[in-house]
């Protein structure tokens, strides 16, 4: 099994959805997690820490689950903006998963 | 605020050169990192730094040295290039340390060996 693993899509959703990402990960001792955004041809950008207790930026929602070591990413209300590579990071071991591409359609 | 500087932005190697990507931060992060990223296989550590004089292996660190002689410089070096070193690679800086705090990450250098 794969330290980091996640769905490598594509999603394609039409604008307003809600669409849901999750990221499992192997190490049950990981203690930090992140989501990054990346766009086509360029660097990964730090979107946001995933808290135990959940953490919300707006339309985004991350959560964590411990028991069935996974995260996820709620996006509420897409844009067409948010059209993108979404990849799942644990932090301290610096594994990230190999990103779930997301596009967001008119 | 320049943040994370790599050069070059393209490099194209023969088999067996050599050369070395330089990566330069200006936010006193002690913790930097490299990585590369293959279609398909995500983002993955070549080797990291914990802050100046201090270096240290990540998950792929074959055919590559790395020193940190100063807190804002992290060269990477491909001592003996191969078309398997063919890849996007990304320089990163942290606060801390990527246990608490997330990376800043450089726009990347593309390297094709031929």
């Amino acid at each position: 099994r794969k330290e980091v693993e996640q769905d490598p899509g594509p999603f394609n959703v039409p604008e307003g959805a809600t669409v849901a990402f999750n990221c499992t990960y192997s190490n049950s001792a990981s203690q930090s997690f992140f989501w990054y955004r990346q766009d086509c041809r360029k660097e990964p950008k730090l979107l946001m820490s995933v808290y135990s207790s959940g953490n919300e930026d707006g339309r985004f929602t991350a959560q964590l689950n411990r028991a069935s070591q996974y995260i996820s990413l709620l996006i509420r209300d897409s844009k067409l903006s948010d059209s993108a590579t979404y990849l799942c990071v644990v932090g301290g071991v610096e594994r990230f998963g190999a990103g779930t591409r997301l596009t967001v359609k008119p | 605020n320049a943040g994370v500087t790599q050069t070059p932005k393209f490099q194209v190697l023969k088999t067996g050169q050599s050369m070395t990507l330089q990566c330069a931060q200006d936010m006193n992060h002690e913790y930097m990192s490299w990585y590369r990223q293959d279609p398909g296989m995500g983002l993955r550590l070549i080797h990291y730094s914990v802050g100046a004089g201090i270096t240290d292996q990540g998950e792929v660190p074959n055919g590559y040295n790395v020193s940190r002689s100063t807190t804002e410089d992290f060269p990477l070096r491909l001592l003996s290039a191969a078309p398997s070193q063919t890849s996007v690679y990304f320089c990163a800086s942290s606060y801390e340390g990527t246990l608490n705090y997330g990376y800043t990450f450089g726009s990347g250098t593309r390297l094709t060996v031929v």
